[in-house]
Formats: structure tokens, sequence, C-alpha cells
């Protein structure tokens, strides 16, 4: 079974917004990571964070990590156009393998 | 750098028949994932490689479904026989080691069965 689950399933914001999108994970991991996937292609590393670290930024993304929930967020701020995709999280062992995908978060950005 | 290369992009096959995905990763990675979304789902983890050795494969349908990675670089993955539900997207991803790192994705092979 897959290891992640992404909440909201889909989500719809106007141009400038931001966009919060979780994920719950069920076991313990090394990393979480956040990619992209524009339709019909594709996927693209957006970030990766560490199970030691709690939060991370990269550009207009900001991820946070929290362990003891078992959780993560996504944040884009001043959403674009561009911005409309799937975004999924995906988690890896410790063990360096059993590298599972959640169930996706389909964003639509409304110019 | 180039990235992961895939072929083919679209394959259309009659159920009971066999059909192969070829994936070369990014030089020097030493980890080959092959992955299969079905449309509107994540990617489901079908195999894991770190060099020529399999690290999972644990939802690898294994009755049907049959993955090599000869001298750690190339990949296929083989489909015999193919099955309505096996109508998919397959991804191959590499990275430079394990799951500790972040993986590059293909293209994607689009599969369909009829």
């Amino acid at each position: 079974s897959q290891q992640g689950e992404e909440d909201p399933q889909a989500l719809s914001i106007q141009e400038g917004e931001n966009a919060t999108m979780n994920c719950s994970y069920k076991t313990s991991i090394n990393n979480l990571q956040w990619y992209r996937q524009n339709s019909g292609r594709g996927l693209v590393h957006l970030i990766l964070i560490r199970s030691n670290e709690r939060e991370k930024h990269s550009g207009r993304l900001r991820v946070t990590l929290d362990t003891s929930k078992k959780s993560s967020s996504l944040l884009i701020t001043a959403s674009r156009a561009a911005d409309t995709a799937s975004y999924f999280c995906a988690t890896g062992s410790n063990t360096g393998n059993q590298f599972y995908f959640g169930t996706g978060t389909s964003l639509t950005v409304i110019p | 750098e180039a990235g992961v290369a895939q072929s083919p992009r679209y394959k259309i096959i009659e159920k009971r028949q066999s059909v192969a995905f070829w994936c070369n990763p990014i030089s020097g990675h030493a980890t080959l994932y092959w992955y299969q979304q079905i449309l509107g789902q994540g990617p489901k983890l079908l195999i894991q490689f770190q060099n020529n050795g399999v690290v999972d494969d644990s939802q690898l349908p294994k009755d049907r479904f049959s993955a090599e990675r000869l001298k750690g670089v190339d990949s296929t993955l083989k489909i015999q026989p193919a099955k309505l539900e096996d109508s998919a997207v397959y991804l191959c991803a590499s990275s430079f080691s394990s799951a500790y790192y972040e993986q590059y994705f293909g293209p994607g092979t689009r599969l369909t069965v009829t």
C-alpha cells in the first residue's frame, strides 16, 4: 500500500494567492520529498526535507515536517497559473529503499 | 547533463501479448526505479535497483512482470502476458544513491492494453 496521503485531493485558487497542501504518512522515514507533475508530463523534484529538519525553503516553496505527527505541508506563495499541476509527497525509508508516493493534490491556479 | 531516457513513449498492445520498456538513467546514478502510474493515482513503485541488484520488488507482480538491470546501467521492464489493468504510464527514475536522494524521472511510456 502507498505510504502517503495528500490533503486536499483538489484545490482551486486565484493567481497571487497562497496554496497549502498537506501530506500524512504512516511509518518512520529518512526523508520526505515533494514532486510536481504537469498534465501528461513526467514528475519533477521540488524539494527534499530530511527527518532531522523541520522547515525548508526553495524560492516560493516552503516545506515543513513534523515527524511526531507524521505529517508535512507544502506552501506555494504568490501562486501563478504555471503552478497548475498535481503535487505528490513521497517518503524514503530509513533503510534507503521502500520509496512511496502519496495520492496527490491537484492544484488549479486561475489567472 | 542528459536526463533519464525511456522508450518507447507510447505502446498499444492486445491483452495476452508481451511488451518491453527500456530505460537509460542519468550517468553515475546507482539507483534505478520503475513505477506504474494509473490515471488519477500516484506512482506505485514496482522495483528498485541498486547498481545491478534488486533492493525492493515487493510490489512487482512477479507472475507477469520482470525487470533487469544489466551491468548496473540500462534497465528493461517486461510484461508477459499483459492484462487490461496494466494500462498505465510506466515511469523510470534514477537517483545518485538510494531513496536518501532526489529522483529524476524520465518522460514515461504510456501503455494501452486493449
